[in-house]
């Protein structure tokens, strides 16, 4: 079976340039997570979409990061102008619902950014 | 805000004795908690969790422990395995987030 995909899985850009990460949960999972590791840190939560909505955005380090998801499916998470210190692991992750029914989440393999 | 905490970053056992990885939190909100397992270079796995309403959960090998009074909870993995050597993370669900520890790598020496 599918499990959660992301993409690209390695992503080298430049300071100052956007990125764009997308996100395909497991079918059916109505709850879906970004998360972000940087070197030596741990999980550090991003967004949380129920559905297309995102009760919860206040892990979103600058108002350089969005995060959007359609049709209760796909999400992208954007970096504008993208510094040094965004480098890290993006992970996103789905689950059947939400975090309040403590519902185990799947991870994806993750995208590598780094900004040089 | 770190909410959970894994102070130990990293812990070392023989194969065949028994591992003890520590989470402490500071949110009583929290309702459910969760560990996950991480080899590099792939996501995290679910591994075992527990709900607030219990003080014990057990999956063979792996036990979590969760001591409410003090906002912690402990992953014991006996008998450890080489093949269990990982990222071990803590993670506590409440209403409308989860939160995850820094992470404990654990090597099990053969």
């Amino acid at each position: 079976g599918a499990g959660v995909s992301q993409s690209p899985s390695n992503k080298v850009t430049e300071k100052g340039k956007d990125v764009e990460l997308r996100c395909d949960p497991i079918s059916g999972h109505t709850a879906l997570y970004w998360y972000r590791q940087s070197l030596g840190q741990g999980l550090e939560f991003l967004i949380y979409f129920q559905g297309n909505s995102a009760p919860d955005k206040s892990g979103l380090p600058s108002d350089r990061f969005s995060a959007e998801r359609t049709g209760g499916s796909v999400s992208t998470l954007t970096i504008q102008r993208t510094q040094q210190e965004d480098s890290a692991v993006y992970l996103c992750a789905s689950s059947l619902a939400g975090v309040k029914a403590g519902y185990e989440q799947y991870f994806g393999p993750g995208t590598r950014l780094t900004v040089t | 805000d770190q909410q959970v905490k894994q102070n130990s970053p990293s812990l070392s056992v023989q194969e065949g004795r028994i591992s003890i990885l520590n989470c402490d939190y500071t949110n009583s909100m929290f309702d459910y908690f969760l560990w996950y397992k991480k080899y590099p270079a792939e996501g995290p796995t679910f591994l075992i969790s527990i709900s607030s309403i219990k003080d014990k959960n057990e999956d063979g090998r792996f036990t979590v422990f969760l001591n409410k009074s003090a906002k912690h909870l402990s992953l014991h993995i006996v008998p450890s395995q080489p093949g269990d050597s990982a990222v071990y993370f803590c993670a506590a669900s409440g209403r409308d987030d989860m939160r995850f520890g820094a992470g404990t790598r654990l090597t099990v020496k053969p």
